[in-house]
């Protein structure tokens, strides 16, 4: 069974920073894209950002370009993402996503996700 | 920039009764790329449909995906009480992009 539990969020002032992290098993991790994907408080889903399988491509959404980084650990079937610069509008749920193995390019699998407040 | 326009916003209907969900495009998408979640209140999404047409693992043929170019539909046939939900259309583009409809939120009436 596929399996994919955020870790990392809580409450941060603006301008602060915080890194999410995202334990996988039940597949080959190191063979999988991942991503992650946020949806605010009573809001839709927003991608933010894609990280090739090895880490040699990553990909992110233009309203977090520059602040956010994702990266990922193979030896530790993890992904994570460094978020710098918060703002209150990043407040949102945050969901770590596996990304079809198959080239459909959507996200297969989701994780319960992790809340991250920006707030004074 | 690829924008996707989900309708009607919310839809009211009964158990038993079929739900039909529309995202359009901005722009032409390969009919490879259009997907559409499920997200139940309180839980993360789950991919329901791919590839505009492929049911995803598990989900039951009551579930229908369809459409080309700028129009995709998913259709719910005979609404059982845990379909009522918000669902999400989704496509790629080769900026690369992913990007989400809106959402629909289909209630009991």
């Amino acid at each position: 069974e596929v399996r994919l539990e955020e870790s990392g969020g809580g409450l941060v002032q603006p301008g602060g920073s915080l890194r999410l992290s995202c334990g996988a098993s039940g597949f080959v991790f190191r063979a999988s894209w991942m991503s992650w994907v946020r949806q605010a408080p009573g809001k839709g889903l927003e991608w933010l950002a894609n990280i090739a399988y090895d880490g040699s491509a990553k990909y992110y959404v233009a309203s977090v370009r520059g602040r956010f980084t994702i990266s990922r650990d193979n030896a530790k079937d993890s992904v994570y993402l460094e978020m710098d610069n918060l703002r209150v509008d990043d407040t949102a749920v945050y969901y770590c996503t596996r990304v079809s193995t198959t080239g459909y390019e959507n996200f297969e699998s989701w994780g319960q996700g992790t809340l991250v407040t920006v707030s004074s | 920039e690829l924008v996707l326009t989900q309708s009607p916003g919310t839809l009211s209907l009964s158990p038993g009764e079929t739900a039909t969900l529309s995202c359009r495009a901005s722009q032409s998408i390969s009919s490879s790329y259009s997907a559409w979640y499920q997200q139940r209140r309180g839980q993360a999404p789950r991919l329901l449909i791919y590839a505009t047409s492929t049911r995803a693992t598990g989900i039951p043929d009551r579930f229908r995906g369809s459409g080309s170019g700028r129009d995709f539909t998913l259709t719910i046939s005979r609404l059982e009480p845990e379909d009522f939900a918000v669902y999400y259309c989704q496509q790629y583009d080769s900026s690369p992009t992913w990007t989400f409809g809106q959402g629909t939120k289909v209630e009991i009436k």
